[in-house]
């Protein structure tokens, strides 16, 4: 698509629910980033993934929180027995790869609209 | 780690000329990055700084001292549209991961 796309873009849960946050990022962008966003809150690095690997992920506030990438293309992002301090926007976004934003500019993130988890 | 500091709130005037200043403390610095943010919206690139000076593209410009670790954005002409979150973001190091600031929400008043 010519965008990000984030789904389900609104989610309500009961605390200790799992949950499940999907990202389409732009197609050929080799690097993808999940942060989140809680209110009146800037945005909160949690996991970059180049291509299908994630050489950090060092954001990820407990071992609750994980993702994935597949086929350098959709990531999931996982939330497991979900707490109400979870309740946050979570943005996915996507660039060119490393070595790219090195040749061709700024590198700048895209971002989705948002996936916006309220926990109860 | 990283420090990276904005005011929380201002107000300006449609027409008028604003200032948002961004001072940083990071190793490794390889580059500052402004986003607008409306509400409810997904943030997106204003602008780009990687070396001393002045980047100028249209209505909006930003700054950066590097060996200061400031930066801002100046919004010129300013339109009701622009009242946002302006969200400034270092770059450390070889990747593309970018660590923000809290932001600065901007209304614009007639």
């Amino acid at each position: 698509g010519a965008g990000v796309s984030q789904s389900p873009s609104n989610k309500v849960t009961e605390k200790g629910k799992d949950v499940e946050l999907r990202c389409d990022p732009i197609s050929g962008h080799t690097a993808l980033y999940w942060y989140r966003q809680s209110l009146g809150q800037g945005l909160e690095f949690l996991i970059y993934f180049q291509g299908n690997s994630a050489p950090d992920k060092s954001g990820l506030p407990s071992d609750r929180f994980s993702a994935e990438r597949t086929g350098e293309s959709v990531s999931t992002l996982t939330i497991q027995r979900t707490q109400q301090e979870d309740s946050a926007v979570y943005l996915c976004a996507s660039s060119l790869g490393h070595i790219w934003a090195q040749t061709q500019g700024a590198g700048e993130l895209f971002f989705g609209e948002g996936s916006r988890l309220t926990v109860l | 780690g990283q420090n990276i500091d904005q005011p929380t709130e201002m107000t300006a005037t449609e027409g008028a000329i604003v200032q948002i200043n961004c001072t940083y403390q990071t190793s490794g610095f390889n580059g500052l990055f402004w986003y607008q943010q409306h509400a409810g919206e997904a943030p997106t690139f204003l602008s780009y700084n990687v070396l001393d000076g002045l980047e100028e593209k249209g209505r909006f410009s930003s700054f950066l001292s590097r060996s200061k670790g400031y930066s801002y954005l100046l919004l010129k002409e300013l339109q009701m549209k622009d009242s946002a979150s302006y969200l400034c973001a270092v770059k450390r190091g070889g990747g593309n991961k970018l660590t923000f600031g809290t932001g600065t929400q901007l209304k614009v008043e007639l």
